[in-house]
Order: C-alpha cells, then sequence, then structure tokens
C-alpha cells in the first residue's frame, strides 16, 4: 500500500503557485519522497525527489518538513499544461525497487 | 533522442488470445519493470528485471508473462488466463534497480473485444 495520504482534487489559477500537500507520516530514515505527475493518457512524468533538504529544478520545489512527515510540491508558476494528477511516493517495495503510487492528486489549472 | 517507445498505442484482444506488448528502450537501464493502471487507479506492479537473462513477479503477476533477452527489450505478454486485461499498461526503466528516478514510456491500452 501507498504510505503517503494526498488531497484527492485541487484547483489554481493560471500563473499562480500551486502547492501540493503530502503527508507521510510513517516514512523510514532512508527513504526518499518522490514526486511524478501523469497527464491524461500518458505515462507519468518524473518531477523532482528529496531525502532531507528543500529541493529545487526547472519544474519545481519540494519542501520537506524537518521532521520528514510531510512534504509540499510547489509549482510557482502553474500554466494550463500543468493539469494532471500529482504523485506523492515514498515507498519503493524494498528490493523490487518499483514505485508504489496511490491515487494522487488531480491538479485543474484554470484560466 | 533517448527515452522509452511502447506499442502499439492501442491493442485489440480477443477471447482467448495471447498479445504481447512491445518496450523498447535507449537509455542504457539495467533495469525495466511494467506496470497496469485501471481506470482512477494508481499503478500496480506486474514483472520487473533487475539485468539482462532475469525477472520476478511483482504484485499481480497471474496472467502474464514477460522475457528479457536483451538489454533494451521488455516484451509483456497478456495470455488468456488474464481474465480482466482491460487496463493501461505502462513500460519503465531506472539506471539501477531500487529507489532510482524512473522514466516512463507513453503507454499501450489494451482492450477486449
Amino acid at each position: 500500500d501507498a504510505k503517503t495520504t494526498q488531497p484527492p482534487s485541487m484547483d489554481c489559477a493560471e500563473g499562480r503557485a500551486a502547492n501540493l500537500p503530502c503527508n507521510h507520516s510513517t516514512i523510514s530514515g532512508n527513504e526518499y519522497v518522490y514526486w511524478y505527475r501523469q497527464i491524461h493518457s500518458q505515462g507519468p512524468q518524473y518531477i523532482i525527489h528529496g531525502l532531507k533538504n528543500n529541493e529545487t529544478n526547472e519544474m519545481a520545489s519540494l519542501i520537506i518538513t524537518e521532521d520528514r512527515k510531510s512534504s509540499t510540491l510547489i509549482l510557482p508558476h502553474a500554466t494550463l499544461r500543468d493539469t494532471a494528477v500529482y504523485y506523492c511516493i515514498v515507498n519503493y517495495g524494498g528490493s523490487q525497487g518499483n514505485l508504489i503510487f496511490g491515487k494522487g492528486t488531480k491538479l485543474s489549472v484554470k484560466p | 533522442d533517448g527515452g522509452i517507445t511502447q506499442s502499439p498505442k492501442y491493442l485489440f484482444r480477443k477471447e482467448g488470445q495471447n498479445v504481447t506488448l512491445s518496450c523498447e528502450q535507449n537509455l542504457n537501464h539495467d533495469a525495466m519493470y511494467w506496470y497496469r493502471q485501471d481506470p482512477g487507479q494508481g499503478l500496480r506492479l506486474i514483472y520487473y528485471s533487475q539485468i539482462v537473462n532475469d525477472f520476478q513477479k511483482g504484485d499481480i503477476a497471474e496472467g502474464y508473462s514477460v522475457s528479457r533477452e536483451k538489454k533494451e527489450s521488455f516484451p509483456l505478454t497478456v495470455t488468456s488466463a488474464q481474465k480482466n486485461p482491460t487496463a493501461f499498461y505502462l513500460c519503465a526503466s531506472s539506471v539501477d534497480p531500487g529507489p532510482e528516478t524512473q522514466y516512463f514510456g507513453p503507454g499501450t491500452r489494451l482492450l477486449v473485444l
């Protein structure tokens, strides 16, 4: 089972920042937090990942709380093309290395 | 450009028929994975391969088979034993097995006639 809890849906106005929360209260010390997104009928796309420190790349920023029990993905200037399901993942299924996806958050960016 | 390709985009299966989904990657990745996605759900692992000529069952392997004869190829066969095959199938790869970033193909949608 997924070890994360995300809101099922969120709305964001185009051009504004989108802040997507994720709770992972049972995360282990060596587990990374990964974020992926899936645009309708396409394969998931990697966004960002982190362990303890906040991370930023060309797509987004990841803020992880000091106790590592929750995190927030920030899309600084959301566009209509950012409309997708966003998945927060912290569980790798042990030696399998697979990603365990929950149901994610459906982000709708509106004009 | 490096990436993962899956074909076909849509596939139709008749009752009692085996069908094979193709997955090819030119990223020189050792690990490859097959996931199944049902409407409104997350992804579930079918099979994975950590290296050429080796593969293991995932959480929902029944009714499926795979091979890994080449590093770049990891085809999935949906057999007649899979009674509910209608789903979106996704292939992924990573440099190594374990907590590595995975890169996904565009997916194949399988429909039963």
